[in-house]
């Protein structure tokens, strides 16, 4: 049973314009969430994360935005670039903290057309 | 700094034997987390070892053991290899308490 899903397995843009990847958990005990970026041959990059307290997050180029009643969240890169091009993974952490089970989604394919 | 570290890089097994593998952690991190990730697939949590006793586990059977060192090092013990246990398997350093978890580049097994 897949926990936290994300259903689009790639997604392909423009250099310049947004990307939006998106999550969805059925968790309701889940309350910390993460994105983790992967280059081929290399592990999986901790980029920015959201507590369930908050509904927004942002680092630089790098927003997430969490819709805790629809068990939702999203990434959003703006402007994108070629470097971005990558899988993307969610994650969640249950509510008893962080020495719990991290759980993640499939990924999504990102690709930045120059 | 040192980042996470993981060795060998690329492995072949046949099926029924054993395999180690090996994971430094990040530099003052205390806490190992291992991952398996297959083929189109996120990583699944095998477990974690903190102050070199497993603290949590996902659901592998018991032929996926563990052990942490002193130095917090970790290896990851696989018996009897089946075919399906052929994966990309992610050790993650962190400090207790905290959530980001860091990675290592993995260790590719193919079992044969």
């Amino acid at each position: 049973d897949q926990q936290v899903k994300q259903n689009s397995p790639s997604l392909s843009v423009q250099e310049g314009r947004i990307s939006i990847l998106n999550c969805d958990y059925t968790n309701s005990m889940f309350d910390y969430f993460l994105w983790y970026k992967k280059y081929p041959a290399e592990g999986p990059t901790f980029l920015i994360s959201i507590s369930s307290i908050k509904d927004k997050n942002e680092d630089g180029r790098f927003t997430v935005f969490l819709n805790k009643s629809a068990k939702h969240l999203s990434l959003h890169i703006v402007p994108s670039q070629p470097g971005d091009s990558a899988v993307y993974f969610c994650a969640a952490y249950p509510s008893t903290g962080a020495n719990s089970k991290l759980t993640f989604g499939k990924g999504i394919t990102l690709s930045v057309r120059p | 700094e040192t980042g996470v570290t993981q060795s060998p890089t690329h492995l072949i097994k046949t099926r029924g034997q054993q395999v180690t593998l090996r994971c430094s952690s990040q530099s003052g991190h205390n806490t190992v987390s291992w991952y398996q990730q297959a083929l189109g697939q996120g990583p699944q949590f095998i477990f974690q070892y903190y102050r070199e006793e497993e603290n949590g586990r996902g659901n592998f059977p018991p032929r996926f053991s563990g052990l942490q060192f002193p130095n917090y090092s970790s290896e990851l013990n696989v018996n009897a290899l089946e075919l399906d246990d052929s994966a990309l398997y992610l050790c993650a350093s962190s400090l207790r308490w905290t959530y980001e978890q860091y990675f290592g580049p993995g260790t590719r097994l193919t079992v044969t």
